[in-house]
């Protein structure tokens, strides 16, 4: 079946950065977007911006330009987002979502999901 | 950019019919998606485009779409129902960017 794996759990620093991993399988990698939303506890999703595993072209939502990098590594079907520069107000769980929309879809279609990957900042 | 703006809670009484609406510019050139979120649960798609479920949504969840404001109409809600609902659409400002709602909190009564 169609499945997106994220890594673990991460504590880091402010200031420091973090690279989260998102693992694909049961489809072809390099045939879909693959998006980053976040959530901080209680609150409600946030895109970050979206990465084409094909090309390698990105897209950043304006809020995280010059603080975000999504990459891919396409021999192992695995997305990647690095978040830089972080502070306490990064803490959240940050979910990647394949993007099923076709091309000229008038809609997007996050589906599916990871299972997201929680990242505390704390001193 | 684009912003899509939702009613933070909606109640139904069990059985009953419940609309939760998202208004945004966005909306009158790109369809909402619609997402499910139950507690320490990640997002799941239940409604896309101009009325289609993904394979296991049940019957009951439907949307539709009028100038600038989408729905979700859940027919007969379950207990199983309660959850965060959370619209999203591409954004009309030009760039390839997309946008979410606020999210919805439905309780089932």
């Amino acid at each position: 079946q169609v499945q997106l794996v994220q890594s673990g759990a991460e504590v880091k620093k402010p200031g420091a950065s973090v690279k989260v991993s998102c693992k694909a399988s049961g489809y072809t990698f390099t045939s879909y977007d693959i998006n980053w939303v976040r959530q901080a506890t209680g609150q409600g999703l946030e895109w970050m911006g979206w990465m084409n595993p094909n090309s390698g072209n990105t897209g950043y939502a304006q809020k995280f330009q010059g603080r975000v990098t999504m990459t891919r590594n396409t021999s192992i079907s695995t997305a990647y987002m690095e978040l830089s520069s972080l502070r306490s107000e990064d803490t959240a769980v940050y979910y990647c979502a394949r993007d099923s929309a076709f091309v000229g879809e008038l809609s997007s279609r996050f589906d599916p999901w990871g299972q997201g990957t929680l990242v505390t900042v704390s001193s | 950019s684009s912003e899509l703006t939702q009613d933070p809670a909606v109640s139904v009484a069990l059985g009953q019919t419940v609309r939760i609406t998202c208004q945004g510019d966005s909306l009158r050139s790109y369809y909402a998606s619609w997402y499910q979120q139950k507690p320490g649960q990640a997002p799941v798609l239940v409604i896309y485009g101009k009325n289609n479920r993904p394979s296991g949504i049940p019957d009951r969840f439907s949307g539709s779409s009028s100038g600038n404001t989408a729905s979700l109409t859940i027919t007969g809600a379950q207990a199983e129902d309660e959850a965060d609902y959370y619209c999203n659409s591409r954004d009309s400002s030009g760039n390839p960017h997309v946008v979410f709602g606020g999210g919805t909190k439905l309780t089932v009564l």
